[in-house]
């Protein structure tokens, strides 16, 4: 019954590996986010999608491609991986002004 | 430029008190702000928020504070139990810009027996 859903939950992989994160929402949420959490603690957002469109996206590295294939779904993949890439990964959804959160992908480049 | 600020990194409360966490932010713009809790290894869970046109709101044991013109606002935790442990996130957002929210870098609550 989980709202928010990511996989996998740890990653580990070398530096110039293409990777990707999935997300699933079950709360029929219009909007889904990707934010990132770095070794500092602080959560920033990358992106955001409403109804499949991309309506936020920061200031993000090209090697960072989110798509949502529909609106239960947001995915991010990463080309070229590097060190500063380790970090949590969070994706959430919203329907309102509250955004309710996943667990978060670990993801740590060697 | 951190746009909200958190600047106590860490509080503890003996069980039974209050616990007051705070947090500031310097953008007009934001009128909406809620506050977070995550514990180690899970994502942040909603906990409480308000509107910019009210100045309290409560919910159980958890009442945020809102001073506009001060650009502060407080979530006090009564009474405050050992389960509260945990960090506590400030995060901001301004209609109209998707609800992009900007986070505090959070307060580490520890409540003691």
């Amino acid at each position: 019954d989980t709202a928010v859903s990511q996989t996998p939950k740890y990653l580990v992989t070398q530096m110039g590996n293409d990777k990707s994160i999935k997300c699933e929402q079950n709360l029929g949420h219009d909007t889904m986010y990707w934010y990132k959490q770095d070794s500092k603690k602080f959560l920033k957002i990358m992106f955001s999608y409403n109804n499949k469109e991309l309506i936020i996206n920061e200031t993000v590295p090209n090697r960072f491609s989110p798509k949502s294939p529909d609106k239960a779904h947001l995915n991010l993949h990463i080309n070229s991986l590097e060190l500063g890439d380790s970090a949590v990964y969070f994706c959430a959804s919203s329907h309102t002004e509250t955004q309710y959160f996943g667990p978060g992908t670990r993801l740590l480049v060697l | 430029d951190q746009q909200v600020k958190q600047n106590s990194p860490s509080l503890s409360v003996q069980e039974g008190r209050i616990s007051i966490l705070n947090c500031d932010y310097t953008n007009s713009m934001f009128d909406y702000f809620l506050w977070y809790k995550k514990y180690p290894a899970e994502g942040p869970t909603f906990l409480i928020s308000i509107s910019s046109i009210k100045d309290k709101n409560e919910d159980g044991r958890f009442t945020v504070f809102l001073n506009k013109s001060a650009k502060h606002l407080s979530l006090h935790i009564v009474p405050s139990q050992p389960g509260d442990s945990a960090v506590y996130f400030c995060a901001a957002s301004e209609t109209g810009t998707a609800s992009k929210l900007t986070f505090g870098t959070g307060t580490r609550l520890q409540v003691t027996l």
